[in-house]
């Protein structure tokens, strides 16, 4: 069965926290990888690809590690706009369909 | 910034009655796809279409959903006499190349089945 799973949360974290979002995937076939953001009763909206090398935009950080199936997302100086579900999704062999994780919820609290 | 587009924001229906969910993608491209989401879980992948026929279904998109692309600019998605189970957000998304490469979405249609 193909699957993302993604930590539970919530993260409750202050205002310049430092936070860290973990993934894995099962289908070692998978090709490309996002983080994409909704916030509540919104559309998903891509937050970052996801690179083998790791990339970096601002205070956004993500990893990809293949050997371990596993994918990640740092936020650093965390601003309460940040306060949204986090979703891993993944793009399985070369096939055309996401498959998204369950989404790791954060709130940035004041 | 182009955008992909959804109508109507809000459905409500009887159940067993058909539902026509409309969607504009982004005018350049070439894929699109509707997914839903249930309330409080997770999105999922319905079908993607291609070049006028579609090019992957999930076991979700069974006999009772279809699509089309009617003209040049809408996106359809059919859902005949629904039940109560197929209340939930349904996203349109395109993306100019296939699933590799960045999915943009619409901002949904809710839809309530009673």
């Amino acid at each position: 069965r193909k699957e993302v799973e993604q930590d539970p949360g919530p993260f409750n974290v202050p205002e310049g926290a430092t936070v860290a979002f973990n993934c894995t995937y099962s289908n070692s076939a998978s090709q490309s990888f996002f983080w994409y953001r909704q916030d509540c009763r919104k559309e998903p909206k891509l937050l970052m690809s996801v690179y083998s090398s790791g990339n970096e935009d601002g205070r956004f950080t993500a990893q990809l590690n293949r050997a371990s199936q596993y994918i990640s997302l740092l936020i650093r100086d965390s601003k309460l706009s940040d306060s949204a579900t986090y979703l891993c999704v993944v793009n399985e062999d070369y096939g055309q369909n996401f498959v998204f994780g369950p989404g790791t919820r954060l709130s940035v609290l004041p | 910034e182009p955008e992909v587009t959804q109508t109507p924001s809000h459905q409500v229906t009887q159940m067993g009655q058909e539902v026509i969910l409309r969607c504009v993608p982004i005018s350049n491209h070439l894929y699109f796809y509707w997914y839903r989401q249930i309330l409080g879980q997770k999105v999922e992948f319905l079908v993607s279409f291609y070049n006028n026929e579609i090019s992957e279904k999930s076991e979700i998109f069974d006999d009772q959903f279809s699509v089309e692309r009617p003209d040049g600019s809408n996106f359809t998605l059919k859902i005949r006499s629904t039940k109560l189970e197929d209340s939930a957000m349904y996203f349109c998304a395109s993306s100019e190349g296939t699933g590799k490469e960045t999915q943009y979405f619409g901002p949904g249609t809710r839809l309530l089945v009673l």
